[in-house]
């Protein structure tokens, strides 16, 4: 089973400022199979970005990931209101599919 | 436009049995993969069960800490998909998911508002 480490656990920022994510894998994850998503409180998880770097539709470009084996990075560029939640990673390279423990993102 | 809404959801005690629906809409269901993933309160998330399309039999996959008590199955005539979980422990405390895997990998592009599935005497 590939374990996905997520740091920080939280991570405290002010609106505009660039957030970075990292997501690092006990193994390589192959095809670079990594998905990245948000949670809002009290809300489903919503999809960011998959295979490492490509955002879903709708995902506004302020949203970036980066990465390849076993280490990946979401970006936010400049932080907007809406974008403080959890920030999961997921790995689909291998079985079974994995979650990272999330990220907190707050506001500072 | 895409919905998934789960039901069943509800207080059971140890030992005890329950059936979770996600109803879909919005895309041809038969087409897709389809998963549950929980998570419990306060915790990260965590994927449960999958089953297959019917171009891939049906087949269905768990997670280990539920094998041999939960059950996936669907109804592409219904558009649903069924959790049925049995021998439930205080450790499958969860709101429970339902997730449609995108036609391009195995990651979750829709999901459900999820289900609080609470074990407890």
């Amino acid at each position: 089973e590939i374990v996905l480490t997520q740091s920080p656990g939280t991570v405290s920022l002010s609106p505009g400022e660039r957030a970075t994510l990292s997501c690092r894998a006990s193994q390589r994850v192959a095809g670079n199979y990594l998905a990245w998503y948000q949670q809002k409180p009290g809300q489903a998880p919503s999809l960011l970005i998959y295979e490492a770097s490509f955002r879903a539709t709708g995902i506004p470009d302020r949203f970036s990931g980066s990465g390849s084996g076993t280490d990946f990075t979401l970006t936010i560029s400049r932080l907007e209101p809406e974008d403080f939640a959890v920030y999961y990673c997921q790995q689909y390279g291998g079985s079974p599919l994995t979650f990272g423990g999330g990220t907190k993102v707050d506001v500072k | 436009e895409v919905q998934l809404v789960e039901s069943g959801g509800g207080l059971v005690q140890p030992g005890g049995s329950l059936r979770l629906s996600c109803v879909v809409s919005g895309f041809i269901f038969s087409d897709h993969y389809m998963d549950w993933v929980r998570q419990a309160p306060g915790k990260g998330l965590e994927w449960v069960a999958r089953s297959k399309n019917k171009a891939n039999s049906y087949t269905t996959e768990y997670t280990a800490s539920v094998k041999g008590r939960f059950t996936i199955s669907r109804d592409d005539s219904k558009n649903s998909l069924y959790l049925h979980m049995s021998s439930l422990t205080t450790e499958d405390t969860a709101v429970y998911y339902c997730a449609r895997a995108a036609d391009y990998g195995d990651f979750f592009d829709f999901w459900g508002q999820g289900t609080l599935v609470a074990v407890s005497s």
